[in-house]
């Protein structure tokens, strides 16, 4: 069964920073997706990036991107630049191309804190 | 413009009530879900359904009950609530159920029971 793993349940950061968040996963399988949602202290969860497996690029969106090691398994998030709004639970997810399988596995999830 | 809308937010209800939460999407999506997020912020699929059929039904208490009267619309029924249940439940929608589509969630519902 595939697991996710983030290794640090919070991490801090001066504002304007850069701060990377790990995720690494377990699967026997090679083709898959990886995603990074957030959720602000008001509850909603936000897609923040995506990431094919069979993409060797990693995927950027703005100030947000992902260092995608597939054979390490591991799928870590950079936040560039970082704002007070960023501040935030951040869950790493994973999900299986085969149609089989419908589930997300989450992560236990990483708060992050922007200092001012 | 709400794409994925809970009904109510905040839930305060005593023991051994039956109570419902309802979801409903406008993004004309395929597949719903919900979601249990206890107080360590862990999220555990309890449900899925897709055009209306259940597809994923993980170990959840027989006293929860999914019912999806079309395919915008996702409920969910709660029997003889008990102390456990207290949890942010989240509903999520995706376009299908292939792998690299989002998942848009509501914005939770906060169930507390005294």
């Amino acid at each position: 069964a595939q697991t996710v793993t983030q290794s640090q349940p919070e991490m801090s950061v001066q504002e304007a920073e850069t701060v990377t968040l790990s995720c690494t996963y377990d699967t026997s399988e090679s083709d898959y997706y990886l995603f990074w949602y957030k959720q602000p202290p008001s509850r909603q969860m936000i897609l923040v990036i995506r990431q094919e497996a069979y993409k060797q690029q990693n995927a950027t969106e703005n100030r947000f991107s992902v260092n995608f090691q597939k054979a390490a398994k591991s799928f870590s998030l950079k936040i560039s630049d970082s704002q007070l709004g960023d501040a935030a639970m951040y869950f790493c997810a994973y999900r299986s191309a085969y149609l089989a399988d419908y589930q997300l596995i989450w992560g236990a999830g990483t708060k992050l804190i922007i200092k001012p | 413009d709400t794409a994925v809308s809970q009904t109510p937010k905040y839930l305060v209800t005593q023991m051994g009530n039956d109570k419902s939460i309802k979801c409903e999407q406008n993004l004309g999506h395929d597949t719903m879900y919900w979601y249990k997020q206890d107080s360590k912020k862990f999220l555990k699929i309890m449900f899925s359904y897709n055009n209306k059929e259940l597809i994923i039904n993980e170990t959840v208490p027989n006293r929860f009950s999914p019912k999806s009267p079309d395919k915008a619309h996702l409920n969910l029924h709660i029997n003889s609530l008990e102390l456990g249940d207290s949890a942010v439940y989240f509903c999520a929608s995706s376009r299908d159920t292939s792998g690299r589509e989002e998942q848009f969630f509501g914005p939770g519902t906060r169930l507390t029971v005294l």
